[in-house]
Formats: structure tokens, sequence, C-alpha cells
């Protein structure tokens, strides 16, 4: 997890209101990635970075928003949280080149 | 579209014996395939890494296969022991750095 803070690392939201989940890196890395983890599902892509400003669609992006005003700050954003967006969302960080992803320690998110 | 799949969902094996992990994907092979365990309540973290090329590679006790015909990556452990016990994942990059992953093998080894 070195390099990768998440925050909050647990949040207990109502359905209807907006949330916003933080990544931060201090390894000016490239890419960056939200990635949502549910049991029978495993790791969703739900949106990622490829550089400040620039951000595409994954899987799962129905309902999240993010943003990337600077290298080092990744937002993913619920803009009316439901319950099936409960889940443990989980942020990544790869170099270019570099062939792996680092995660972070993730975000327990409950919808209410 | 590209699926990668992971049909076990949990596997027990005694200590001391090989644990193979399968992983299997659906359409074009990938230029590389990559390995992750998971511990309960952490990240994934990166183990290894193989290219459509490359048969086979080893790291300590591990080794993993890439057969592009069965468009399938096998990943074994040996003289697995009790910290070996964790989540597995596999995954693979769509191009462009875009990564999916399976949905894990949770292997438990036994003392």
């Amino acid at each position: 997890d070195a390099g990768i803070t998440q925050s909050p690392r647990h949040k207990v939201t109502e359905t209807g209101t907006p949330v916003t989940l933080r990544c931060h890196q201090t390894e000016n890395h490239r890419y960056m990635y939200w990635y949502r983890q549910d049991p029978g599902h495993g790791l969703r892509l739900i949106h990622y970075s490829y550089g400040v400003k620039d951000t595409d669609k994954g899987e799962v992006s129905d309902g999240y928003s993010v943003s990337r005003s600077k290298t080092e700050d990744f937002l993913l954003t619920l803009e009316s949280a439901t319950s099936s967006q409960t889940s443990v969302y989980f942020c990544a960080i790869s170099e270019e080149g570099g062939e792996k992803l680092f995660f972070g320690s993730g975000t327990q998110l409950s919808v209410l | 579209s590209q699926k990668i799949e992971q049909n076990s969902e949990a596997l027990n094996i005694q200590e001391g014996k090989t644990a193979t992990l399968t992983c299997n994907y659906t359409n074009y092979s990938p230029a590389y395939l990559q390995w992750y365990r998971q511990d309960p309540g952490r990240g994934p973290v990166f183990l290894l890494l193989i290219r459509e090329n490359e048969k086979e590679k080893r790291k300590e006790r591990l080794k993993v296969t890439f057969d592009t015909t069965l468009k399938q990556s096998l990943f074994h452990i040996t003289a697995s022991q009790p910290a070996d016990s964790a989540t597995y994942l596999c995954a693979l990059d769509l191009g462009t750095y875009k990564y999916i992953f399976g949905t894990g093998t949770r292997l438990k080894v036994l003392a």
C-alpha cells in the first residue's frame, strides 16, 4: 500500500446522498483506477485515468463520476448513492510501461 | 468482449502439497497475464506476470504457465504452507492499461 492513500477508510451514508472517495498517490504514476469488489463479482473496473483530466469508463461506470485535476489525486463521486453501491472500493495506480497495479487499502462504503 | 474467469471459488489443500489455480479468458490472447494475492481486508498485491510468448515463469515456490491455445493460465504454489492461504486473482490488460480481473480463488492450506 506504499504511496497510495484512500480516504475515508470507512463510510456509512444514506440513500440519495452524494459521496466522494479520494485516492492520493505519492508515486507520480500516470495511471489511476477505481475498482469495486463484491462477493461473487470480484474486482470490477469503474473508471480509470490515463493522465490529468483524462479519464475513461470501465465495466460498471453507471452512477459514478471521477475527476483528476492533479497527478496525485483521483476522486470518485457517487452522485446519489444507492444501496447497490454498498461495496469495498479500491484505488490502484500504475506507471507507464509498468505492467502491474499497486492497490490502496480500500474504502468500505455502506449505503443504508 | 474479453472476459476472464477463475472457475474455482475456493480450494482447500493439505500443507506441503501443490496448489493449482486456473484462469481462463474468452477471446483474444492478451499480451500478458498477471497474478495477484489478496489477504482479507487488504488490497491485492502483485505476484507475477507472464507474457504470451512465455510458456512458464517461476518465482521461488510460485510457477505460472500460459497456454494461448487453451486460453488459460495456471498458477502453482509448490510445498504449500498455511501462510499461503489467501485469495488469488488473475488479471489481464484490455489494452491501453485497462485491466480486468477474475473473481478470484480462495485458497486455504490446511496444517
